[in-house]
């Protein structure tokens, strides 16, 4: 069974800090990765979808890494604010169709 | 284009109260996910559709929970009777068939079980 882990469980930076978010899963047969976001009372944004096949997503101050074979992947926001704060979840869709989430890091940007 | 629309956004029971969740998922989307979320943790699988066929339902409580999604398009998902340990968020998500295409969300059913 794929187990996703999302470490720290919460972090708290100042306005403008560069934020890193790392996951790691343990089944490296991943068809692609997925990075949402939550907001409190609200449903998953999705953020960066990184195909098994790529090292890499880029969308705006946003970039996911991911290294299949050593089950991890890194979601790096630049200059962070305060509207960043939220919960970022990582989640791994494996080739027999099942998607894992991990529980989440919670982000508070303090301004 | 319209995304994933769920409804009601909340809903408080009584305990042994039925209770059904609506999601209507993007035009096309013929894979369909229910997912539970509890506070603090990430989503949990309920079920799996692809077009009307549940092709993953081993996580349903099947003895109160049950879902269906006649026509392939519109899920219904309900709890029968409820109990106080459903309380949670149930989310209903959609993507392009099979394959590893993008999920999107909707804004979740909260539920209160009292």
């Amino acid at each position: 069974k794929q187990e996703v882990t999302q470490i720290p469980a919460a972090l708290s930076v100042p306005e403008g800090e560069n934020l890193v978010l790392n996951c790691s899963f343990t089944d490296s047969a991943i068809y692609n990765l997925q990075w949402f976001r939550q907001d409190p009372g609200k449903g998953l944004t999705s953020l960066l979808l990184i195909q098994s096949s790529q090292r890499e997503q880029t969308s705006g101050r946003l970039n996911a890494s991911l290294d299949k074979s050593s089950g991890r992947s890194t979601l790096y926001i630049a200059a962070s604010q305060p509207g960043d704060s939220a919960t970022y979840l990582c989640a791994v869709f494996t080739n027999d169709y099942k998607l894992s989430f991990g529980a989440g890091t919670t982000v508070t940007v303090r301004a | 284009e319209a995304g994933v629309v769920q409804s009601p956004r909340y809903k408080i029971i009584e305990k042994k109260q039925p209770v059904a969740f609506w999601c209507n998922p993007i035009s096309g989307h013929n894979t369909l996910y229910w997912y539970r979320q509890n506070l603090g943790q990430g989503p949990e699988l309920l079920i799996r559709y692809e077009n009307e066929e549940a092709v993953d339902d081993s996580q349903l409580p099947k003895d109160r929970f049950s879902a269906e999604r006649l026509k392939g398009v519109d899920s219904t998902l309900k709890i029968q009777p409820a109990e106080l340990g459903d309380s949670a968020v149930y989310l209903c998500a959609s993507k392009v068939p099979w394959g590893g295409g993008e999920l999107f969300f909707g804004e979740g059913s909260r539920l209160t079980v009292l």
